[in-house]
């Protein structure tokens, strides 16, 4: 149980495109579901919240219109990069909070990001 | 949110039990110890939390002092799969933010 997928598992993209990244919950409901970052050598870092049904949540110097985020089901919520530039390139990964137990996140296993 | 201290690195021989200290000495009365780790370009897996008591899983057991701050994550046999990073956080239950430290890069060796 607990299962957090990410789609895709790593994208190429050229600059100025947008990029979509699914997170779902698999076997639980997620009213609450977070989103990080990591570049290389370094640790996660918290970008935004995403709750189900209403609007993100964002950590301080993350820009909201950069970084759109819709939560539009219990189940899933999606992470678009706009206008994506190589400095974008990352290690990005989900984490959903099981509603019956509040406890406990759990991540997804990573999308890599290549901005070319 | 409190914050923690672990070592950088740890080297631990197959089949021993790895321990990994963690200190929070500023942790608050409602903040949980939580466990993960993360092992190369891979998503954090969840290991174990606690609050006072010790707690113990199929994967680890957490050991938490009586002052709450510190507390060890004990890997009773050590297997080269438990090569990985590992991130001590402490954090109030139900809270919207887990935020990670440098953890500790655990190296299991033959």
């Amino acid at each position: 149980g607990a299962v957090v997928s990410q789609h895709p598992s790593r994208v190429i993209c050229k600059s100025g495109t947008s990029v979509k990244i699914e997170c779902r919950s698999l076997d639980f409901q997620a009213t609450t579901m977070f989103w990080y970052r990591q570049f290389p050598k370094q640790s996660l870092m918290l970008m935004a919240t995403s709750n189900e049904g209403s609007k993100a949540t964002y950590e301080q110097g993350v820009e909201k219109d950069k970084f759109l985020i819709n939560h539009a089901s219990l189940t899933l919520s999606t992470l678009t990069v706009t206008s994506a530039h190589p400095e974008d390139s990352s290690f990005y990964i989900c984490s959903a909070r099981d509603h019956r137990n509040q406890e406990t996140q759990y991540f997804g296993p990573g999308t890599r990001l290549l901005v070319l | 949110d409190a914050k923690t201290t672990q070592p950088t690195s740890m080297d631990c021989a197959e089949g021993r039990a790895a321990n990994l200290p963690c200190n929070h000495s500023t942790i608050s009365g409602n903040e949980y110890v939580y466990w993960y780790r993360q092992i190369h370009s891979q998503g954090p897996q969840y290991i174990i939390h606690g609050l006072k008591n010790n707690e113990t899983n199929e994967m680890a057991s957490l050991i938490i002092t009586e002052d709450r701050k510190s507390s060890t994550l004990i890997l009773p046999h050590a297997t080269l799969r438990d090569t990985a990073v590992y991130y001590c956080i402490v954090s109030p239950y139900n809270t919207d933010k887990l935020i990670f430290g440098t953890g500790t890069r655990l190296q299991v060796f033959p």
